[in-house]
């Protein structure tokens, strides 16, 4: 039982490329997240997924998009990568959806944009 | 807007000494509080969460409590180890919007 487990663990691109990062869960759950994490700010939330099929903007979702594969997987993807995307990664998951449990993190992408 | 927020950015204990971990919260609509803890390059690792209904609940060697009249959130951490060392974050939740908001985090730094 992996948990969540996100690729790849590390990154670097170069202003103007493209990637996506990758999220998958083990545990059965509806719902799952992606953030980023800055210094001193906390996590944010890009985007979210309450349920296979549905996705949903959160907080900070300019220059992403998402896709909800199947239940299990949730993947990020950076059109035109730029230096301000430079930031941790978080993919989590949660059950049930609408809130009231607790979300299981990933150990994140570490992305660096050039 | 409402945010979570933290009173700390680091705490210094040590080793065998009880650590308390503060957060305020100005949304007097979220109803379900979590805290995680989250070592040096991984993900945050859940600790213990807590619903508006009750004012404390204990872990092992955690217990999180919660005072509605005055929107404050604290995680006490009895016989802090050197494995207790990491950055601490709470978030709170309204059920009806189903996202958590989190706060900055305070750093735990257990000396010997």
């Amino acid at each position: 039982n992996a948990g969540v487990t996100q690729t790849p663990k590390f990154q670097v691109l170069k202003t103007g490329q493209s990637m996506t990062l990758q999220c998958a869960q083990d545990m059965n759950h509806n719902s799952m997240y992606w953030y980023r994490q800055d210094p001193g700010m906390g996590l944010r939330l890009i985007y979210y997924s309450a349920s296979e099929g549905t996705t949903d903007k959160g907080e900070v979702p300019n220059g992403y998009n998402v896709s909800r594969l199947n239940k299990r997987e949730f993947s990020l993807r950076l059109e035109s990568a730029a230096p301000s995307q430079t930031s941790v990664y978080f993919c989590a998951s949660s059950e049930p959806p609408g809130g009231g449990s607790p979300l299981h993190f990933g150990n994140g992408t570490r992305l660096t944009v050039t | 807007g409402e945010s979570v927020g933290l009173h700390l950015p680091t705490l210094s204990v040590q080793e065998g000494d009880n650590s308390i971990i503060n957060c305020a919260y100005s949304n007097s609509a979220s109803d379900y509080f979590i805290w995680y803890k989250q070592e040096s390059g991984k993900g945050p690792q859940f600790i213990i969460d807590i619903r508006s209904n009750m004012d404390k609940r204990q872990g092992q060697r955690v217990t999180v409590l919660l005072n509605k009249t005055v929107k404050h959130l604290s995680l006490q951490i009895a016989a802090t180890q050197p494995g207790d060392s990491a950055v601490y974050f709470c978030a709170e939740n309204m059920r009806s919007w189903g996202k958590l908001q989190f706060g900055a985090g305070t750093q735990v730094v257990v000396t010997p």
